[in-house]
This record gives structure tokens, C-alpha cells and sequence, in this order.
């Protein structure tokens, strides 16, 4: 089914551990983006992209990077986990510029230890 | 970005009209408003979205006053399956592509 395929959807990470969180998506899509949700916050962009070869910061980019080699994939890696990214992560994706509405996958719940 | 200002939460019974209100008082001429939806613990689902008409979609209708300050998102006949976190968002769309959500409408929809 086309849609925003997020992996995996739970994972546990020591302090200081490093991972990547995978998006993909097959609507060919130009626009992605990663999300932060915590209890009471809401959702928080953490990194975006508007098509292959381009990323840019969002609200709270510190501690995570991003890539876009090909349009159909946006990891998110953390590089040295830390218990203040203990969140559910989404991943997002749109035609254009969100006119059309964004497509989120179903999250990645992260607990760092 | 206009700020968006929503009640934190309402109770709607089941297969009754849910009318969801956001005041967006410092909108712009080229922002569109845009109604998200989250269920638990799932990522968020596009509702519907308008720029000055009324819109009306398979899921819900959006009502925007004449001076575009506030806007209502009608649920004609609520369900349980409903029952979500409503984000209203303004979005500028051109060359905007960061969705800034709020704390939204809590809807429980009872039977």
C-alpha cells in the first residue's frame, strides 16, 4: 500500500548508542520531514526536505541529522542517544509544500536508557 | 506563522454534529487553514484544509468566517471512532513546509 513507512516502531537505545530511523516513502513525494511528539509538547519539527540533495533545520534539530540521497528516503540518525530524546518520532511526507496535505507514517517509539 | 487558539477539549455524542472552533485572528491573505487529526498513539491524519471558501470532503466540512480570524471544523455525524486530538493549523504553503502544530482540540465522542 503506498503510503510513509516508518522502522523500526520501537527500539530501546543505551545512553551514548548511535541508530538511524527510517522513512520511506513511494508517492514520490519532494517534501519530508521528521517529527518529535513528547507529552504535553505536541509535535516538533525536528529536520525537512524539499527534494533529493536538500535538508534544513527545523525547531530542534540538535542531536539528530538527516539525509536525502534519493526522494524516497529521509533517515534520521542519532548520533549519540541521549535520555532527552526519549519520544515517538514521525515521519512525514507531501506532494508540494503541504497544499495537498502531508502523509504521516505511524511512528517510531524511542526510549533511550 | 499565525498562531492558532483552540479549546483543549470537548465531549460530542455519538451521531450527533461535532462543530470544532479555532480563532487564527492574525491570519494572512495567503495562509490556507488546515485541520489534522490524531488518534492514539497513531501518526497524524489529514482532514481537510480551505483558504477562504467553505470546504466540504468525504471526512468533514470547514466553515471560515468572511474575515478568515476563525474557522469550524464540522463533523456531521460523530462516531467513536472520532474521538482524536483535532490539530487547526495555518500554513502558508508556497514557500512555507513546516507544519507548526499546536496542543489542539481533545474530542471525545460518547455513546
Amino acid at each position: 500500500n503506498a503510503g510513509v513507512t516508518q522502522t523500526p516502531k520501537f527500539q530501546v537505545l543505551k545512553t551514548g548508542q548511535s541508530m538511524t530511523l527510517q522513512c520511506a516513502q513511494d508517492m514520490n513525494h519532494e517534501y519530508m520531514s521528521w517529527y518529535r511528539q513528547d507529552p504535553g509538547m505536541g509535535l516538533r519539527l525536528i529536520h525537512y526536505s524539499v527534494g533529493a540533495g536538500i535538508t534544513d533545520q527545523g525547531e530542534v534539530p540538535n542531536g539528530y541529522n538527516v539525509s536525502r540521497s534519493t526522494t524516497e528516503d529521509f533517515p534520521l540518525r542519532l548520533l549519540s542517544a541521549a535520555p532527552s530524546q526519549t519520544s515517538v518520532y514521525f515521519c512525514a511526507s507531501s506532494y508540494s509544500t503541504g497544499v495537498y496535505g502531508y502523509t504521516f507514517g505511524s511512528g517510531t517509539r524511542l526510549t533511550v536508557v | 506563522d499565525a498562531k492558532t487558539t483552540q479549546p483543549p477539549s470537548m465531549d460530542c455524542a455519538e451521531g450527533r454534529a461535532a462543530n470544532l472552533p479555532c480563532n487564527h485572528s492574525t491570519i494572512s491573505g495567503n495562509e490556507y487553514v488546515y485541520w489534522y487529526r490524531q488518534i492514539h498513539s497513531q501518526g497524524p491524519q489529514y482532514i481537510i484544509h480551505g483558504l477562504k471558501n467553505n470546504e466540504t470532503n468525504e471526512m468533514a466540512s470547514l466553515i471560515i468566517t468572511e474575515d478568515r480570524k476563525s474557522s469550524t471544523l464540522i463533523l456531521p455525524h460523530a462516531t467513536l471512532r472520532d474521538t482524536a486530538v483535532y490539530y487547526c493549523i495555518v500554513f502558508y504553503g508556497s514557500n512555507d513546509y513546516k507544519l507548526s502544530f499546536g496542543a489542539g482540540t481533545t474530542v471525545t465522542v460518547r455513546a
